[in-house]
């Protein structure tokens, strides 16, 4: 059974830098891209980026380009998420997704609040 | 990447039929066809309703279909049934190895 398990719940302050991880387990990590999502309150979803674990490219949604960075630990079966520079409008709960079939099976979130 | 246009809501009673659609560009939804529909109930992750446009992911109702006409996606939902109710998203690919979701749609049933 494929699982994706992202780490808890973050407070940061603006302009401050968060890093979120989603462990994989139930298949092979280097077989599937590893999306990331962010979800506003009450807002709709927005594709952040995603990862190829088997040689590192990253690849990112123009919004998001100088600002984030995912990366994959092949040793451990973790993907991250880095979203540096925060503002309010970072207030979000970040997911994980992945699958043959992108955005197939897909973390539980991870919540973000962004305040002074 | 611009994203995909969903009517912002739609409603239904027990038993009818709903259809929801998804319009993005010629680079987009209309160049292939990689559109997904997730179903997302509040507080909960996106749950795969449909891929590859047509296709349901094992588990999932008969009740949900998928279609696909020039640069429009549409999501058909069946026998509306209570737990139908919740939020609606397509997902197409966009070239360049990029994704977009549509805005969202707000399913409610009457």
């Amino acid at each position: 059974e494929v699982q994706l398990v992202q780490s808890g719940a973050e407070v940061k302050k603006p302009g401050a830098t968060v890093k979120i991880s989603c462990k994989i387990s139930g298949y092979t990590f280097t077989d599937y891209y590893m999306h990331w999502v962010q979800q506003a309150p009450g807002k709709g979803l927005e594709w952040m980026g995603l990862v190829d674990p088997d040689d590192g490219e990253a690849i990112y949604a123009e919004k998001f380009q100088g600002r984030v960075t995912i990366t994959a630990d092949t040793s451990r079966d973790i993907a991250y998420m880095e979203l540096r520079s925060l503002t309010s409008e970072d207030t979000a709960v970040y997911f994980c997704a992945t699958g043959v079939v992108p955005l197939a099976y897909w973390g539980q979130g991870s919540l973000v609040t962004v305040s002074s | 990447q611009s994203a995909l246009t969903q009517p912002a809501s739609v409603s239904g009673s027990p038993g009818q039929s709903i259809t929801i659609s998804c319009t993005g560009t010629n680079s987009g939804v209309g160049n292939h066809n990689l559109v997904s529909w997730y179903q997302q109930h509040p507080g909960k992750p996106p749950k795969l309703m449909i891929y590859e446009g047509s296709k349901r992911p094992s588990g999932v109702s008969n009740r949900f279909s998928g279609s696909k006409s020039g640069n429009t996606a549409s999501l058909t939902i069946s026998g509306l049934q209570a737990e139908d109710e919740a939020d609606y998203y397509c997902c197409s690919y966009a070239g360049s190895s990029t994704w977009v979701f549509g805005g969202g749609t707000k399913l409610t049933v009457l």
